[in-house]
C-alpha cells in the first residue's frame, strides 16, 4: 500500500545539523506536494514546512525560517529536511505527510503520514 | 497566524455513546477544516476534510460539520477502537494550524 518511511533522526547538541529524509513507495511521488510535520513530546502538532510536487515553491512555519530546508529527490522518490542550527526547542518527532491534491500547489491536507523519525536536540 | 482551539480538551465515555468534539477557529476559514486521529504512539490518521468530507475507509459513524470560524466532530456510537485523540487543522493559509487537541479516553 502508499507508505512513507522517515529516516534520520536522532540525538544531537544544539547548534548542530540533521538531515531528515522520507521515501515514498506505491504511489507517484512526483506528482503530490510534501510536508513535514512535527510533535514534541507530549505536545500538539505543528506544520513545519511544505514544498509542491514539482520542487518550484516552499513554505515553512517561522519557527524554522532560515534554519531548516525542505526539498526533494523525485527522481529517487524522497523528501528531505535540512535541519541547521538546531534548538532544544525543535526536539519532537518528525513526520513527513504527503498532500491530499496531486500535480498542484499544497492544499494543507495531509492524506499519508510516516511513522515519524525522533530527534531529540540536547548537550 | 490562525488559531485553533477544541474542546473538551478531554473526556471520559463509554462504547456505544454519541461524542461531538468542537473546533474554533481564530478568524474564517471557510470550509477548510480537517480532522486528524491519532492513537498512542502512532502517526495522525486522516478523517474527513473540508469539514464534512469523509476520508475513504473511515467508518461513517464519523461525521464533520461547520464553516466560518465553528467546527463539529461526531462520532455517532462510540467503538472501542475510536479511544485516541483527535485533532482539527485549518488549511485555508499557511502556517497550517491545529488545534490542542481532544482525548476520548474510556470512563
Amino acid at each position: 500500500q502508499v507508505q512513507l518511511m522517515e529516516s534520520g533522526g536522532g540525538v544531537v547538541q544544539p547548534g548542530r545539523s540533521l538531515r531528515l529524509s522520507c521515501a515514498a513507495f506505491r504511489f507517484t511521488f512526483s506528482s503530490y506536494g510534501m510536508h513535514w510535520v512535527r510533535q514534541a513530546p507530549g505536545k500538539g502538532l505543528e506544520w513545519v514546512a511544505s514544498v509542491w510536487y514539482d520542487g518550484s515553491n516552499k513554505n515553512y512555519a517561522d519557527s524554522v525560517k532560515g534554519r531548516f530546508t525542505i526539498s526533494r529527490d523525485n527522481s529517487e522518490n524522497t523528501l528531505y529536511l535540512q535541519m541547521n542550527s538546531l534548538r532544544a526547542e525543535d526536539t519532537s518527532i518528525y513526520y513527513c505527510a504527503r498532500d491530499w491534491e496531486s500535480v498542484a500547489g499544497t492544499s494543507g491536507v495531509f492524506d499519508i503520514w510516516g511513522q515519524g523519525t525522533v530527534v531529540t536536540v540536547s548537550s | 497566524d490562525i488559531q485553533m482551539t477544541q474542546s473538551p480538551s478531554s473526556l471520559s465515555v463509554s462504547v456505544g455513546d454519541r461524542v461531538t468534539i468542537t473546533c474554533r477557529a481564530s478568524q474564517t476559514i471557510s470550509r477548510y477544516l480537517n480532522w486528524y486521529q491519532q492513537k498512542p504512539g502512532k502517526a495522525p490518521k486522516l478523517l474527513i476534510h473540508l469539514a464534512s468530507s469523509l476520508q475513504s475507509g473511515v467508518p461513517s459513524r464519523f461525521s464533520g460539520s461547520g464553516s466560518g470560524t465553528d467546527f463539529t466532530l461526531t462520532i455517532s456510537s462510540l467503538q472501542p477502537e475510536d479511544f485516541a485523540s483527535y485533532h482539527c487543522q485549518q488549511s485555508y493559509t499557511t502556517p497550517f494550524t491545529f488545534g490542542p487537541g481532544t482525548t476520548v479516553d474510556i470512563k
